[in-house]
């Protein structure tokens, strides 16, 4: 069965601490992104990687950090730097046809963070 | 840097009633996808546009995309409670061709 895992499905977070969101997929592609969703403020992208042992800073990167040792898995910390952590996080890959090329995205269910 | 402007925010129908949404970007588009994202779920990809003045449909639903690749809109005929969701757009433009996605727009609809 083909898809994107992420866990937890809830996370929280106390002030000051690190957590780190999960994500693997078995769709054997090589983009990975994560995105933030606000209410009523869209998607937003943080991090995306393009191949293995490579990733880029999107457009909101500030308190954030991620990996992508294996093509499968493409992990997000959020860091105690991230002051307005409370969000809606969206994992996502695609295939990856270069520059000026697009590929439809594949969404996990995404993971819940929220402050206590 | 490239901004992709939807709207309405929200739209509220009658069922059978029709609905459209409209994106509207700062700069020419390569291409814009559409997704669906029901209440509680993620996004779906629904349809990928590329050329200009493109056209197409899937069975209620109309794509479009603008002459100039600067704008584009869904519409939905005759809107049936599964059409309920936030529907997003995302255009792929500008000098990083990075996806840029519009707010959405939360459409529910009265049986």
């Amino acid at each position: 069965d083909g898809g994107i895992t992420q866990s937890p499905k809830y996370l929280f977070r106390k002030e000051g601490q690190n957590v780190t969101l999960s994500c693997e997929q078995n769709l054997n592609h090589d983009a990975m992104y994560w995105y933030r969703q606000d209410p009523g403020q869209g998607l937003r992208l943080i991090y995306y990687s393009q191949i293995v042992n490579d990733f880029q800073k999107g457009d909101i990167a500030e308190g954030y950090s991620v990996s992508r040792e294996k093509k499968e898995s493409f992990p997000l910390t959020v860091t105690s730097a991230q002051k307005n952590p409370t969000a809606f996080y969206l994992c996502a890959s695609s295939t990856w046809g270069g520059y000026a090329t697009n590929e439809k995205l594949f969404f996990g269910s995404g993971t819940q963070l929220s402050v206590l | 840097g490239q901004q992709v402007m939807q709207i309405p925010q929200y739209q509220h129908v009658q069922e059978g009633e029709d609905f459209t949404t409209y994106c509207n970007s700062s700069t020419t588009l390569s291409n814009i996808q559409w997704y669906k994202q029901r209440p509680g779920g993620h996004p779906v990809f629904l349809i990928q546009l590329v050329k200009s003045g493109e056209v197409k449909k899937q069975k209620r639903l109309t794509f479009q995309f603008g002459e100039a690749k600067k704008n584009s809109s869904l519409h939905i005929t005759a809107t049936q409670t599964t059409d309920v969701g936030t529907y997003f757009c995302a255009g792929l433009g500008g000098s990083n061709y990075k996806l840029t996605f519009g707010k959405g727009t939360l459409l529910t609809v009265n049986p």
